[in-house]
């Protein structure tokens, strides 16, 4: 079956410009997860989405970073005036399970390189 | 907090050499353990997990123990392939989302 998307998979933006990345999980999945891999700091998590729940920010960075999931189905991260050290890879992952149970397995989708000039 | 903590690479190696990536980890409770790989150009990919003390998963060759008495889950492998040639990381699922240590290059030259 169709595995984890993202979209877009490159994109290259000015200092100061908003972005928006996609992640569509795997259909049926409840939890989903955005991580962030860069240089330096290895894979981090940002937030992660279960059912109809409030989801745990506790990741995010700052303030310029949200993220929403419409329908419990497609996410998407934003990142409002990026800086140059938001520049990494954003990757998606959904999971089966009922997030905070020992068991679920993530799936990750492709990634999005992100890269602010 | 939970933490997962990899040997750093490079790692190089001979084709057919015996491979060996170390992680240890510290968590509450009974957390389940990950290998995940990335091979060039690709996106995470889940090679092995573990849910449990004296559990071993394998895949492609692959292994590692759960060993809870010293809190480590080593992947090894008794012969690698150029193929094999990636970025291994070693996480970790508790009480929050996954753990990830930092990731372990291999490179296996023919």
């Amino acid at each position: 079956g169709a595995g984890v998307s993202q979209s877009p998979s490159n994109k290259v933006t000015e200092k100061g410009k908003d972005v928006e990345l996609r992640c569509d999980p795997i259909s049926g999945h409840t939890a989903l997860y955005w991580y962030r891999q860069s240089l330096g700091q290895g894979l981090e998590f940002l937030i992660y989405f279960q059912g109809n729940s409030a989801p745990d920010k506790s990741g995010l960075p700052s303030d310029r970073f949200s993220a929403e999931r419409t329908g419990g189905s497609v996410s998407t991260l934003t990142i409002q005036r990026t800086q140059q050290e938001d520049s990494a890879v954003y990757l998606c992952a959904s999971s089966p399970r009922l997030a905070g149970t020992p068991r679920d397995t993530q799936y990750f989708g492709p990634g999005t390189r992100l890269t602010v000039l | 907090g939970d933490s997962v903590t990899q040997m750093e690479g490079p790692v190089t190696l001979s084709e057919e050499a015996f491979l060996t990536i170390n992680c240890t980890y510290t968590a509450t409770g009974y957390p389940s353990l990950f290998w995940y790989v990335q091979y060039p150009g690709e996106g995470l990919q889940l090679l092995l997990k573990a849910t449990k003390a004296d559990d071993k998963g394998s895949n492609k060759g692959f292994e590692a123990t759960y060993r809870k008495e010293t809190t480590s889950f080593h992947l090894e492998k008794g012969s690698v392939q150029v193929s094999d040639s990636a970025v291994y990381f070693c996480a970790l699922r508790g009480n929050t989302p996954l753990v990830f240590g930092k990731g372990t290059r291999l490179s296996v030259i023919a």
